[in-house]
């Protein structure tokens, strides 16, 4: 039982260039998140998505697109990486209201 | 709008001392309070949730964290610090809408002392 898994682990990027991160979740959870971790601030909600095809804004989504097109998988794409958006990434899924299950993150930094 | 407030970037206790994570909320509906631990390099683990059943609430590793409407405090708590205890405490408060959104306390580092 894997529950939510994220790829890649890790990425180095140049300023400009675009990636897409990936979140797969195997509970058949409705509500998926991401957020970014940053030090001395928590972590801090980016998008969501309360079902399939559905997203929304979260606290900070400058900078951020998301998809929603399979129930099981959220991506998260970086249209033009910014030194700003050097962080922890954190993908989240949950059924109703119960706790969230969390993936082991995504290390990025943009040089 | 909800929020949270940790006091305490850094708690440093001796290992068998009693260990005391403060956390303060704000919401103008009845929360659903978390305490999450994240080991390094890893991802958030459920410490335990306060669902406006029993007030005190039991969680895992002999955490405990206590629910007080008047002070809206969720203070975590457990007798006796282990080294393995070592890790940053994060509190949580869930937006009860049709999102079910977690909005985070900045976090506290706990350090364990031989």
């Amino acid at each position: 039982n894997a529950g939510v898994t994220q790829t890649p682990k890790f990425r180095v990027l140049k300023t400009g260039q675009s990636m897409t991160l990936l979140c797969a979740q195997d509970m058949n959870h409705e509500y998926m998140y991401w957020y970014r971790q940053d030090p001395g601030m928590g972590l801090r909600l980016i998008h969501y998505s309360v079902g399939e095809g559905t997203t929304a804004k979260g606290e900070v989504p400058d900078g951020y697109n998301v998809s929603r097109l399979k129930k099981q998988n959220f991506l998260l794409g970086l249209e033009s990486a910014a030194p700003s958006q050097t962080s922890v990434y954190f993908c989240a899924s949950t059924d109703s209201n119960q706790p969230q299950h969390f993936g082991d993150g995504t290390r990025l930094s943009i040089l | 709008a909800q929020s949270v407030t940790q006091l305490g970037s850094h708690v440093s206790v001796s290992e068998g001392a009693l260990v005391l994570l403060r956390c303060n909320y704000s919401s103008s509906v009845p929360p659903y309070l978390f305490w999450y631990v994240q080991y390094p390099n890893q991802g958030l683990q459920l410490l335990l949730k306060y669902t406006s059943a029993a007030t005190l609430v039991k969680g895992i590793n002999g955490f405990e964290a206590e629910f007080k409407k008047s002070e809206t405090s969720f203070h975590l708590t457990k007798p006796s610090a282990h080294m393995s205890d070592a890790a940053e405490y994060f509190c949580a408060v869930s937006d009860q809408g049709s999102s079910y959104k977690l909005i985070f306390g900045s976090g506290t580092r706990l350090l364990v002392r031989p």
